[in-house]
């Protein structure tokens, strides 16, 4: 298995616009985590998905985010619009019991 | 309110020496502990595990001790060796998992 796939891997855009990240999990896994990394608050879980349902989504920061995972082998995470402390990396990461795996993430900039 | 802290930011050992990285964690509902190890611009990667019902679980170098009394759990490497040289997450699950912090750990040559 390639493990999770991530893309784009860089992202630069203006505050303003609207971002689309992409996350491909593992075969098999029934379970899909955002993170977002950041200096400032570390490693934070913003949703995840069990079976394709969203599960808790308590971490999203805002409106502005929204996440989707419309089939077992796909997952997006938008941000409309983008702003400056959107600024991050983002690692999806899918699991079948407790271990995660990570994708390489997106380093996000919004300028 | 941060449920998993990773107290040390950073920690520096010599080659050969042991690296013990703590954490420690608020609640009693977590069953599950893991450690990933993160090099730069990738994703983190999953190291050793242990559950709540284990005090000690032990994998080559690796070996990750939990004291369910006091909340706190850590990891020994011995020996380090500078390919483990990278940042340290600790993480706790109750289902989902919530990470530390990190730390980042520099083994010299």
């Amino acid at each position: 298995d390639a493990g999770v796939i991530q893309s784009p891997r860089h992202e630069v855009t203006e505050m303003g616009q609207e971002v689309t990240l992409r996350c491909k999990p593992i075969s098999g896994h029934d379970y899909l985590f955002w993170y977002r990394q950041t200096m400032m608050r570390g490693l934070e879980l913003l949703i995840y998905f069990n079976n394709n349902v969203p599960i808790d989504d308590s971490g999203m920061p805002e409106d502005r985010f929204s996440a989707k995972m419309p089939n077992a082998s796909f997952s997006t995470l938008k941000i409309q619009p983008s702003e400056p402390r959107d600024s991050a990396v983002y690692f999806c990461a899918s699991s079948t019991e407790r271990r995660a795996f990570f994708g390489q993430g997106t380093r996000l900039t919004v300028v | 309110d941060q449920q998993v802290k990773q107290n040390s930011p950073s920690l520096s050992v010599q080659e050969g020496r042991i690296s013990i990285l703590n954490c420690d964690y608020t609640n009693s509902m977590f069953d599950y502990f893991l450690w990933y190890k993160k090099y730069p611009a990738e994703g983190p990667t999953f190291l050793i595990s242990i559950s709540s019902i284990k005090d000690k679980n032990e994998d080559g170098r690796f070996t990750v001790f939990l004291n369910k009394s006091a909340k706190h759990l850590s990891l020994h490497i011995v020996p380090s060796q500078p390919g483990d040289s990278a940042v340290y997450f600790c993480a706790a699950s109750d289902g989902k998992s919530t990470f530390g912090d990190g730390t980042t750990l520099t083994v010299k040559p």
